[in-house]
């Protein structure tokens, strides 16, 4: 089956921080990727995502590289703000059919002033 | 005009009791979802439909039970509310299986 495995938080990081969370996946076919950030208190919203490999999605300064030779996904910003605290969810989906969005642990981040 | 909605956002209850979420989208989705959230974060889907009709069903207590009248909305009923059912449930849909997914705002369930 699908999985996505992602690095365990929490992450704390200073404002202006480069910050990187790794996402690995397993899939059969070609499954498309996504990072979704949930704020305290709020449901999850669609970071950024790519459909296909080599793929750059960005949002928000975020980007992530679809990488299917190391089949990852990591999620990189070169410089955090405070307003970017939240948990970071990766996750894919497969094509064709109606399987579910199979999502990572989630990662907490902590940006401080 | 919110695309997916649920109500309600906070729902307190005492063990044992039946109670039901909401759950509406105005995107023309042909997916549903819910999903359980633990106190950690960690995101379980308990059930997917596709036009009306039940696709997955996860390994779910059967006091949980979906009813989805139209593909415009899903709606959760539990039943025997228990101690561990307490937790963040989310709603959800997609166009298809290989698009995103919108959130709605979550239900906060509380069992005393």
């Amino acid at each position: 089956g699908n999985s996505v495995t992602q690095m365990e938080g929490p992450v704390t990081l200073s404002e202006e921080a480069f910050l990187t969370i790794n996402c690995t996946y397993t899939a059969t076919g070609y499954p498309s990727l996504f990072w979704y950030v949930q704020y305290p208190g709020e449901g999850l919203q669609l970071l950024l995502k790519a459909t296909k490999a080599d793929d750059k999605g960005s949002n928000k300064g975020f980007e992530a590289t679809y990488r299917k030779e190391t089949t990852s996904f990591h999620l990189e910003k070169g410089s955090v703000q405070v307003s970017d605290s939240a948990v970071y969810f990766c996750a894919l989906s497969a094509r064709g059919g109606y399987q579910k969005v199979t999502f990572g642990i989630g990662t907490k981040l902590q940006v401080i002033p | 005009d919110t695309a997916v909605s649920q109500t309600p956002k906070y729902l307190v209850t005492q063990m044992g009791n039946d109670k039901s979420i909401k759950c509406e989208q105005n995107l023309g989705h042909d997916t549903m979802y819910w999903y359980k959230q633990d106190s950690k974060k960690f995101l379980k889907i308990m059930f997917s439909y596709n036009n009306k009709e039940l696709i997955i069903n996860e390994t779910v207590p059967n006091r949980f039970s979906p009813k989805s009248p139209d593909k415009a909305h899903l709606n959760l009923h539990i039943n025997s509310l228990e101690l561990g059912d307490s937790a963040v449930y989310f709603c959800a849909s997609c166009r298809q299986a290989d698009t995103e997914a919108f959130f709605g705002q979550g239900t906060r369930l509380t069992v005393v």
